[in-house]
């Protein structure tokens, strides 16, 4: 059981290259996420799929776009790289938490894909 | 809009010096929050939910405590491999975020032995 993976793990662009990052799952989990995360920003989240079938943008969608696979996959595509996409990507699945009413959705994260544009 | 706020952003503590991390937030409609601990160069790694004022996890070292405005992960007697950046999310009720996390910038942690 491999959990979340994420290839490649490091990748470096030059301004207006396009690559897409790609990331699959195995805990059969519903919904699966993008964040890219930077120095003193946080955790931000870019991209999500709560389905198969289904994608909605997030905080920061700008000059990404993703795709939803199947089930165990989520890509996430940059078109034209900026220098300003310059991020730690990770990508995320979740498990629904029954509560009820109050269900939430603890989410287990890959170990990443460090970006660096040129 | 929804802010999560973690408190100090760096710690160093000598091997066995108990302390405490804070995560306080202003949302609207807690469904959840949830603690981290990320090690350099890794994906966070999940470690509590807390869902209601008044709760509290354990895990080995970490207690996890929540209030109606903040949340708390007490460490006793640190090891230096609790060393780490722990970080603090919260999942709100609000239609169409259901499934969105909000984190906080993280507590560097630094254990010393």
């Amino acid at each position: 059981n491999a959990g979340v993976t994420q290839t490649p793990k490091f990748q470096v662009l030059k301004t207006g290259q396009s690559m897409t990052l790609q990331c699959a799952q195995d805990m059969n989990h519903n919904s699966m996420y993008w964040y890219r995360q930077d120095p003193g920003m946080g955790l931000r989240l870019i991209y999500y799929s709560a389905s198969e079938g289904t994608t909605d943008k997030g905080e920061v969608p700008n000059g990404y776009n993703v795709s939803r696979l199947n089930k165990r996959e989520f890509s996430l595509r940059l078109e034209s790289a900026a220098p300003s996409q310059t991020s730690v990507y990770f990508c995320a699945s979740s498990v629904y938490g029954d509560r009820g009413t109050s269900g939430t959705y603890e989410q287990y994260f890959g170990p990443g894909t460090r970006l660096t544009v040129t | 809009e929804d802010q999560v706020t973690q408190s100090p952003e760096a710690l160093r503590l000598q091997e066995g010096e108990s302390s405490s991390l804070n995560c306080s937030y202003t949302v609207s409609g807690l469904r959840g929050l949830f603690w981290y601990r990320q090690d350099p160069g890794k994906g966070p790694e999940f470690l509590f939910t807390l869902y209601s004022a008044g709760e509290e996890k354990e895990k080995e070292r970490l207690k996890a405590t929540l209030t109606k405005k903040e949340s708390f992960l007490h460490i006793t007697a640190p090891k230096p491999e609790d060393s780490a950046t722990y970080l603090c999310a919260v999942q709100v009720s609000s239609s169409g975020s259901a499934r969105q996390l909000t984190f906080g910038s993280g507590t560097q942690l630094t254990v010393l032995p």
